[in-house]
């Protein structure tokens, strides 16, 4: 059973617009929320992350967006690059309760040209 | 080290066969943790240590899956009588675990070990 969903395996966004990636999660213990980015051949890395206390999260381009009550978050990059375009993992956990993180499929986002 | 580093990148083991891989974590880094990844999926949670402690090895597929850390520092995740559908990408990561427990939540993975039990 999944807990953490991803369910658009892949995304295609013309270079310069937003990209949106999206996420539900259902199991409401999960307090903390983190986005990752996987280059081919690379393992994945930490991108941005955010506190179930807040319901949003900014860094640079990227933002994090959490609705707690739909259990749903979305990774919003704007403006989309080329460098952008890589497969985002979403991931939860229960911070403070145990470390063990719980990993969407995935999302591949294309920047079009 | 500068990073997470994982040995072999690639195994290829024949059916039956004993393997052991091997991640070497971000030196100062307390957690270590084991995920395996198959084609078109996340990292699903093996274990994972803090330091030489194993708190949760839930995710260890069957008892052919075990994984050490002796010394706190680098561990190896050994698969007995390997299986075809072991075949995976196996990744290693690190954090840092700040003194009072406080936590630091950025995973730092690795390149991983892609293995193919024929």
């Amino acid at each position: 059973d999944q807990q953490v969903k991803q369910n658009s395996p892949s995304l295609s966004v013309q270079e310069g617009r937003i990209s949106i990636l999206n996420c539900d999660y259902t199991n409401s213990m999960f307090d903390y929320f983190l986005w990752y980015k996987k280059y081919p051949a690379e393992g994945p890395t930490f991108l941005i992350s955010i506190s179930s206390i807040k319901d949003k999260n900014e860094d640079g381009r990227f933002t994090v967006f959490l609705n707690k009550s739909a259990k749903h978050l979305s990774l919003h990059i704007v403006p989309s690059q080329p460098g952008d375009s890589a497969v985002y993992f979403c991931a939860a956990r229960r911070l403070n309760r145990d470390d063990k993180i719980i990993f969407g499929k995935g999302t591949r986002l294309h920047i079009l040209p | 080290g500068a990073g997470v580093s994982q040995s072999p990148r690639y195994k290829v083991t024949k059916r039956g066969q004993d393997v052991t891989l091997r991640c070497d974590p971000i030196s100062s880094h307390a957690t270590l943790y084991w995920y395996q990844q198959a084609l078109g999926q996340g990292p699903e949670f093996l274990t994972y240590f803090n330091y030489e402690a194993q708190p949760d090895k839930s995710g260890l597929p069957s008892d052919r899956f075990s994984a050490e850390r002796p010394e706190g520092s680098i561990s190896t995740l050994t698969i007995q009588r390997t299986e075809q559908r072991d075949s995976a990408m196996y990744r290693c990561a690190s954090s840092l675990k700040l003194a009072g427990g406080e936590f630091q939540e950025t995973q730092y993975f690795g390149p991983g070990t892609r293995l193919l039990v024929l």
